[in-house]
């Protein structure tokens, strides 16, 4: 079974807007980490927010928010006021703590912002 | 520039030919990974190091691959006798806990 799941190979939203990119992860593991990463055309993988399993608020960072349903396994990122620059490839990750501290990462969504 | 450094950027091989990477992470991350991307894929988990010990091998990582983190600080990855099938972007992240900080990535072609 696949550890990430990102349902959506390709996104576009209009500027100023806000979009919700889909994640869903599939782990046995009590203790894990959500990520998100941002992969520009350049290739470089930027790190966006991050989000515990024992974490009882949502992470936020700026204009990324991540919103974790714990008991339906989804960590969605959630990108207000969408800027021309947030076009990228966007990457959910999860770190299985016990599995030592392996990472999985999704297949990406491809996110494009219309001026 | 503290941020995690990988060499070369590019290479361009024939195949069977050796060929290694070097991967300089940020210093005191004890954690040091090595992930292979394609192209329109995530990341493919390779191998991990905690300090100089190789923790954990992906099944990905043929007899071919080999890692090394000699002094738990910079770190090598070899593939020997290269495939047309090992073009890819090999990228390194380190993290001292929770997030993983990534390198610009060694983007190699196999002719």
């Amino acid at each position: 079974a696949q550890k990430i799941t990102q349902t959506q190979p390709g996104m576009f939203v209009q500027e100023k807007e806000a979009v919700t990119l889909d994640c869903t992860y599939d782990t046995s593991d009590p203790s894990y980490g959500l990520f998100w990463y941002k992969q520009p055309s350049s290739g470089e993988m930027i790190f966006l927010i991050y989000q515990g399993s024992y974490d009882q608020q949502n992470a936020t960072e700026g204009r990324y928010s991540l919103n974790f349903q714990k008991a339906r396994k989804s960590a969605n990122l959630v990108i207000s006021a969408s800027q021309l620059g947030d076009s990228a490839m966007y990457f959910c990750a999860m770190r299985e703590v016990t599995a030592f501290n392996k990472f999985y990462f999704g297949s990406g969504t491809k996110l494009n912002v219309k001026p | 520039d503290t941020g995690v450094s990988q060499d070369p950027r590019h290479k361009i091989t024939k195949r069977g030919q050796n060929v290694t990477f070097r991967c300089d992470p940020i210093s005191e991350h004890n954690r040091l990974y090595w992930y292979r991307q394609t192209l329109g894929q995530g990341p493919e988990f390779l191998t991990y190091f905690q300090n100089e010990a190789q923790l954990e091998k992906s099944r990905l990582l043929s007899d071919r691959f080999s890692a090394e983190r000699p002094k738990g600080s910079f770190s090598t990855l070899e593939i020997q006798r290269t495939e047309q099938g090992d073009s890819a972007m090999y990228l390194c992240a380190s993290t001292p806990r929770e997030t993983q900080y990534f390198g610009p990535g060694t983007r190699l072609l196999v002719l």
